[in-house]
């Protein structure tokens, strides 16, 4: 069975620009999460979708992301414009309906703003 | 405010040996506490989970003892191996108060154990 899966795994862009993340969940899964890391500090959600609905985007840091999940399956984070505080690593998790905290997180999409 | 607290970067260990990994939180509504380790370059894997009716679980060579009261739960590897080297995530919820999977990360602790 596949994992979850994100692209790209790094991406250097200018501040200013856009920039889109991509996650693939595992097949069959409702919940899906982002999380985001900058360096040096902890893991800090960001928000949840359950099949195509946001659930929860209570960690949102601002109206500079976008979140989508278009027919419940794949999800984008999109950034724009992007600022040099949206570097970091940004993770997107799956979890199966009923079991929310059995999260499994795919390998990171490493943003850096310049 | 941390609400999950590791305050430990960094911990080394000899193979064989006992690790314990400490990790502190603050919101008493918690109810649901998760370890997870990370290898370099990709994403946290999850080891071992305690609900708060439990002051301990086990699987194979990883503890987790939880101590309500102090707020405060530990991961116990015993023997470590050099495999167990990675940065160990504490985390926590509050499944109760409608956060549906919303985990609550500490900064992580890095484990070395050598050979």
């Amino acid at each position: 069975e596949a994992g979850v899966t994100q692209f790209p795994s790094h991406s250097v862009i200018e501040k200013g620009q856009t920039v889109t993340l991509r996650c693939d969940p595992i097949s069959g899964h409702d919940n899906l999460y982002w999380y985001r890391r900058v360096m040096g500090k902890e893991i800090k959600f960001l928000l949840h979708f359950v099949k195509e609905s946001k659930q929860d985007e209570s960690g949102m840091p601002n109206n500079r992301f976008l979140a989508e999940r278009t027919g419940g399956t794949y999800s984008t984070l999109k950034v724009q414009p992007a600022e040099l505080e949206d570097s970091g690593v940004y993770f997107c998790a799956s979890s199966a309906q009923g079991l929310a905290y059995e999260q499994y997180f795919g390998p990171g999409t490493r943003l850096t703003v310049t | 405010d941390q609400q999950v607290k590791q305050n430990s970067p960094s911990l080394s260990v000899q193979e064989g040996r006992i690790s314990i990994l400490n990790c502190d939180y603050t919101n008493s509504m918690f109810d649901y506490f998760l370890w997870y380790k990370k290898y370099p370059a990709e994403g946290p894997t999850f080891l071992i989970s305690i609900s708060s009716i439990k002051d301990k679980n086990e699987d194979g060579r990883f503890t987790v003892f939880l101590n309500k009261s102090a707020k405060h739960l530990s991961l116990h590897i015993v023997p470590s191996q050099p495999g167990d080297s990675a940065v160990y995530f504490c985390a926590a919820s509050d499944r109760y108060g409608g956060s549906q999977g919303n985990l609550i990360f500490g900064k992580g602790t890095k484990l070395s154990v050598k050979p």
